[in-house]
């Protein structure tokens, strides 16, 4: 059973537009979320994260939103510029004692067209 | 500037050999993981250790074994590899004293022909 879900696998957005990939999770427990992103050819590299006890980050083009009802949250990238282009992997994890371990999407890749 | 490094970059081994994918941390990270990425159906766990000598099998883990003799170190072995483990083979660390996200290796890239 998929617990965290990337329904999109693809995005296609015009330079200087908005990006919005999406994730969904099942799995109440989680509550720290985070985004990495993947070149071909390269290891994935941490992008942005949010705790539950926040709805929103920021860290300048790159907006993360959680909204823990829903069991959903959205990375947005403003403006979308070319080097964006790359597989964007959501992750989860709890911080139950022990745990240790990140549940990830299937990933959506990113296509930002100049 | 933390690392994880890989020991190679592009792998092409032949079908039955017995492979071996290197995974050296800098970090004194407590937790390293295998995994693989295939199109479609993104990082799949193959096995993971949260200590020296310790290993937990992932979602994957037929055909694969580990070993963790240091704690900077956990190997990926492929006892007798096929053509249906040529993949993007990714090793991670993390710590949860550090806030538990992964710092990614590179990749190897195997060809198993």
């Amino acid at each position: 059973d998929q617990q965290v879900k990337q329904n999109s696998p693809s995005l296609s957005v015009q330079e200087g537009r908005i990006s919005i990939l999406n994730c969904d999770y099942t799995n109440s427990m989680f509550d720290y979320f985070l985004w990495y992103k993947k070149y071909p050819a390269e290891g994935p590299t941490f992008l942005i994260s949010i705790s539950s006890i926040k709805d929103k980050n920021e860290d300048g083009r790159f907006t993360v939103f959680l909204n823990k009802s829903a069991k959903h949250l959205s990375l947005h990238i403003v403006p979308s510029q070319p080097g964006d282009s790359a597989v964007y992997f959501c992750a989860a994890s709890y911080s139950g004692a022990g745990s240790y371990q990140l549940t990830f999407g299937k990933g959506t890749k990113l296509s930002v067209i100049p | 500037d933390v690392k994880v490094t890989q020991s190679s970059r592009y792998l092409v081994k032949r079908t039955g050999e017995k492979v071996f994918l290197e995974c050296v941390q800098d970090m004194d990270h407590e937790n390293m993981f295998w995994y693989r990425q295939d199109p479609g159906l993104g990082l799949r766990l193959i096995y993971f250790s949260y200590d020296v000598k310790m290993k937990e099998k992932g979602d994957i883990p037929e055909g694969y074994s580990v070993s963790r003799e240091k704690k900077e170190r956990f190997s990926l072995i492929l006892e007798s590899a096929s053509t249906n483990q040529t993949s993007m083979y990714l090793c991670a660390s993390s710590s949860v004293r550090l806030g538990g996200g992964y710092t990614f290796g590179s990749g190897t890239r195997l060809t198993v022909v």
